[in-house]
């Protein structure tokens, strides 16, 4: 089944800096790459996502690229702020489901 | 935009006991449903796919018989934990696609299950 792979676990961060998080997966087949946040005790929320015809999509400080041929997708984030603190996952669908990364703990100090 | 919602969102039961945990799709149909389970501070497994009027696709290492899922309408989908030990304390999650969009999943707000 697909395999996805998420880096880096925990990521700390400058408010201001900027932030990658990195997936890599293993079904070629693929066609949808979301990406979701998940604040402290709350449920997981959609912040973009990506489909496999386009290579970048872009959405105020957020942003994602999709690498097809190497199979693998990256969410950056710009001017980083406090509130973008919270837990990243990456997914990938397959078949109907989607499989998500093991999570990224993103941490913005002020 | 499209809402899910979950309950209970926090359930205590003994050991042996059975717990039910419903997922309703608030203001769109949702033909197929998905369950999830979150341990603390570790990423969403899925457990299975709940097909309305078919039997749930269950994920390698899931058990059909102690996991049981209904999925008897477009707007509800269950989850019955039977016979619940320790080891099942977990948060389960609920998503379903549509609403916003073909492929968006959108989540419950989650039950966590506390098995004494």
């Amino acid at each position: 089944g697909e395999n996805v792979e998420q880096h880096p676990s925990t990521l700390s961060v400058q408010e201001g800096d900027s932030a990658v998080i990195k997936c890599t997966y293993s079904d070629s087949a693929s066609n949808y790459f979301p990406w979701y946040k998940q604040e402290l005790g709350k449920r997981p929320q959609l912040i973009i996502d990506i489909r496999s015809n386009v290579g970048e999509k872009k959405d105020q400080r957020i942003a994602v690229t999709l690498n097809k041929t190497a199979k693998h997708f990256s969410l950056h984030i710009t001017e980083t702020q406090p509130e973008d603190s919270a837990v990243y996952f990456c997914a990938v669908q397959a078949g109907t489901a989607l499989i998500f990364g093991k999570g990224t703990t993103l941490s913005v100090s002020s | 935009g499209a809402v899910v919602s979950q309950h209970p969102s926090w359930v205590i039961c003994k050991s042996g006991t059975s717990v039910k945990i419903e997922c309703r799709s608030l203001d769109f149909q949702a033909t197929t449903m998905f369950w999830y389970r979150q341990f603390p501070k570790q990423s969403l497994m899925l457990m299975a796919t709940s097909n309305e009027g078919s039997k749930a696709t269950y994920e390698q290492g899931v058990e059909k018989d102690k996991f049981l899922i209904n999925h008897a309408s477009l707007t509800l989908s269950t989850l019955t934990v039977t016979s619940a030990h320790p080891e099942d304390s977990s948060f389960y999650i609920c998503s379903a696609k549509g609403g916003s969009g073909a492929n968006v999943l959108t989540f419950g707000a989650g039950s966590r299950l506390t098995v004494l």
